[in-house]
């Protein structure tokens, strides 16, 4: 079956410091990846996604390269804020198409200390 | 901008007690799933909703769980005799329909605790 190892936490970094939160895969297709955050009391918001080989996603000075060769989804972010203080989940789809499950990593929690 | 919504925001019900989730999901939405977290766990995949009917539930989703789609708006998720395992954070999400358009947007969540 379908399955997704991320890193675990709790990260802590300084402010403008350099995030990478790895993320690798297993899955049966060819899956589109995702990446979602989860502010202090709110839900699950996409962050990212990519849908085929070499892709990268990007927003909010995020990104991540959908990487085939070595099944990773790994995010970057090169300066990151206070505000970027979260959980980050990484998870697939494994059907380019609405109406299918999404697998989820374990989450990664980040603090960013002034 | 169009969000997926949850009401309510946290629940408090005693084992063996009956609970409804509710969600309303984004208007022109098609696909509709419930996803639920148990503190420290990962988000699992519960049901996905096509079409008024179900069209994929995991194991998780036994019959103790139900869903529906009263009306045009709303999707509720019902737990017919809460357990203390089903104490968790439940996600609704939706999706639009097609090929190539399989991202979920997700609610905040409902905060369940069974005592």
């Amino acid at each position: 079956g379908n399955s997704v190892t991320q890193m675990e936490g709790p990260v802590t970094l300084s402010e403008e410091a350099f995030l990478t939160i790895n993320c690798t895969y297993t899955a049966t297709g060819y899956p589109s990846l995702f990446w979602y955050v989860q502010y202090p009391g709110e839900g699950l918001q996409l962050l990212l996604k990519a849908t085929k080989a070499d892709d990268k996603g990007s927003n909010k000075g995020f990104e991540a390269t959908y990487r085939k060769e070595t099944t990773s989804f790994h995010l970057e972010k090169g300066s990151v804020q206070v505000s970027d203080s979260a959980v980050y989940f990484c998870a697939l789809s494994d059907l380019k198409a609405a109406g299918n499950k999404l697998t989820f990593g374990g989450g990664t929690r980040v603090l960013v200390k002034p | 901008e169009p969000e997926v919504t949850q009401t309510p925001s946290h629940q408090v019900t005693q084992m063996g007690q009956e609970v409804i989730l509710r969600c309303v999901p984004i208007s022109n939405h098609l696909y509709f799933y419930w996803y639920r977290q148990i503190l420290g766990q990962k988000v699992e995949f519960l049901v996905s909703f096509y079409n008024n009917e179900i069209s994929e539930k995991s194991e998780i989703f036994d019959d103790q769980f139900s869903v529906e789609r009263p009306d045009g708006s709303n999707f509720t998720l019902k737990i017919r005799s809460t357990k203390l395992e089903d104490s968790a954070m439940y996600f609704c999400a939706s999706s639009d329909g097609g090929l190539y358009q399989e991202t979920q947007y997700f609610g905040p969540g409902t905060r369940l605790l069974v005592l």
